[in-house]
């Protein structure tokens, strides 16, 4: 599985932007970009996922370079409940040998500040 | 609509026991995913499940062991406990195998002490 570099962890202040940075040079051109979460005592929770072009959704956006070495998970204002461990996933497309196994790595620890 | 389930939420064992433990997947879902999680790590692949067959298994001793039902519910079980089996031990269910859309549904886990 390819694998993925994150920073241990992160701060931000409540309401503000936050830019989560995931590197993942050896990314082959059939692996999706996954992001999880896991908040306090929970299991973990899907956030996003994207190929090549940026993705939207109700929780956060998901910004992939170009290049597809480097992708940053986006949460545009920040708040307490946010606060959580986030994993960056490399996932092979249908066909793959992987079925739906997930690799996660150490993730980034996000703390938020009121 | 109910999520996943498992139980129990907490077990005690002692080493040498075995356990079993239950998840219930999200109606509809034919694919349950079997994780362990050790403190301050992140979650490890144990084994996935499709339609009652084993279709995935991580790098876990044989001491393990899952099946899943026909109505997708499934048991992990795990045979001469460790003290270093003590973990959180995550569900997952999902609608298919694999693919761009197969995001995984998590339950809350069991915690498994192995004194």
């Amino acid at each position: 599985d390819a694998k993925t570099t994150q920073p241990n962890s992160m701060e931000s202040n409540e309401e503000e932007p936050v830019h989560l940075p995931c590197n993942h040079s050896t990314i082959s051109g059939t692996d999706y970009i996954h992001w999880y979460r896991q908040l306090p005592s929970q299991g973990p929770e899907y956030v996003i996922h994207g190929l090549t072009s940026n993705v939207n959704n109700r929780m956060a956006s998901l910004a992939i370079a170009e290049d597809r070495k480097s992708s940053t998970l986006i949460l545009h204002r920040a708040t307490l409940r946010d606060a959580a461990v986030y994993y960056c996933i490399l996932r092979e497309n249908a066909g793959g040998t992987s079925y739906g196994k997930l690799t996660f790595g150490q993730g980034t620890i996000l703390t938020v500040h009121p | 609509d109910a999520g996943v389930t498992q139980s129990p939420t907490h077990l005690i064992k002692t080493r040498g026991q075995h356990v079993t433990l239950r998840c219930s997947p999200i109606s509809g879902h034919k694919s349950v995913s079997w994780y362990q999680q050790v403190l301050g790590q992140g979650p490890q692949f144990i084994f996935q499940y499709y339609e009652k067959e084993e279709r995935g298994r991580g790098n876990f001793p044989d001491r393990f062991s899952a099946r899943q039902f026909p109505n997708y519910s499934s048991e992990l079980n795990v045979n001469a406990l460790l003290l270093g089996d003590s973990a959180l031990y995550l569900c997952a269910s999902s609608w298919v195998t694999s693919g761009v859309g197969n995001e995984q549904f998590f339950g809350p886990g069991t915690r498994l002490t192995v004194l």
